[in-house]
């Protein structure tokens, strides 16, 4: 079945650092990416949509400047939180809409990245 | 109003309970509706999708509601690993093949 790896799971950094993800599509081709955010006890929020070869697309509210989406190919997505702070750290998920017929599932995720800003 | 509601929970059952969540959504426009499992700390897994005429995956069991905008999951017998935060998800049409998610009602089961 199709998967998404993201990488990486876990990273503890100082503040004023820049934390880049990956999300990757192992086994299709995504033409469309999304990023999502969760902090604790509350629902996923969802921050881009990234199409590639095209700019992201981001919700209201969120930075494109801190939060820097490549999406060079159609297998790989790219997040940067750049000069990340303590209030950046969250749960950071990924996933990715499959290029072929609209399949069982609507998105498919990966496997998230814990960030945590000292 | 959030775009999609649902009870926090938690919801605290013994093993073998039937169990049943609700969520409502503002979007009367919605396209496709979900619900996910998530786990502690993990990614959220489709649990199933839900059809207007109401669909059953073994012990789980979902209903849509389109004029009432609401969603509904039962899950009967259930079992110790069942315990998770299960998320109600719309699609809510629009293009661009995004999902709002819920908050989530927390399931434990206990023996």
């Amino acid at each position: 079945g199709a998967v998404v790896s993201q990488h990486p799971s876990w990273v503890i950094c100082k503040s004023g650092t820049s934390v880049k993800i990956e999300c990757r599509s192992l086994d299709f081709q995504a033409t469309t990416m999304f990023w999502y955010r969760q902090f604790p006890k509350q629902s996923l929020m969802l921050m881009a949509t990234s199409n590639e070869g095209s700019k992201a697309t981001y919700e209201q509210g969120v930075e494109k400047d801190k939060f820097l989406i490549n999406h060079a190919s159609l297998t790989l997505s790219t997040l940067t939180v750049t000069s990340a702070h303590p209030e950046d750290s969250s749960f950071y998920i990924c996933s990715a809409r499959s290029r072929q017929k609209y399949s069982n599932q609507p998105q498919h995720f990966g496997d998230g990245t814990r960030l945590s800003i000292l | 109003r959030k775009e999609v509601e649902q009870d926090p929970g938690p919801f605290n059952v013994p093993e073998g309970a039937t169990v049943a969540f609700n969520c409502t959504y503002s979007n009367s426009a919605s396209q496709s509706f979900f619900w996910y499992r998530q786990d502690c700390r993990k990614e959220p897994k489709l649990l199933m999708s839900v059809y207007s005429s109401g669909n059953e995956d073994g012990r789980f069991t979902a209903q849509l509601n389109r004029a009432s905008q609401y969603i509904s999951l039962l899950i009967r017998d259930s079992k110790l690993s069942d315990s998770a935060t299960y998320l109600c998800v719309v699609n809510p049409g629009g293009g661009g093949n995004k999902l709002t998610f819920g908050t989530g009602t927390q399931l434990k089961v206990e023996l």
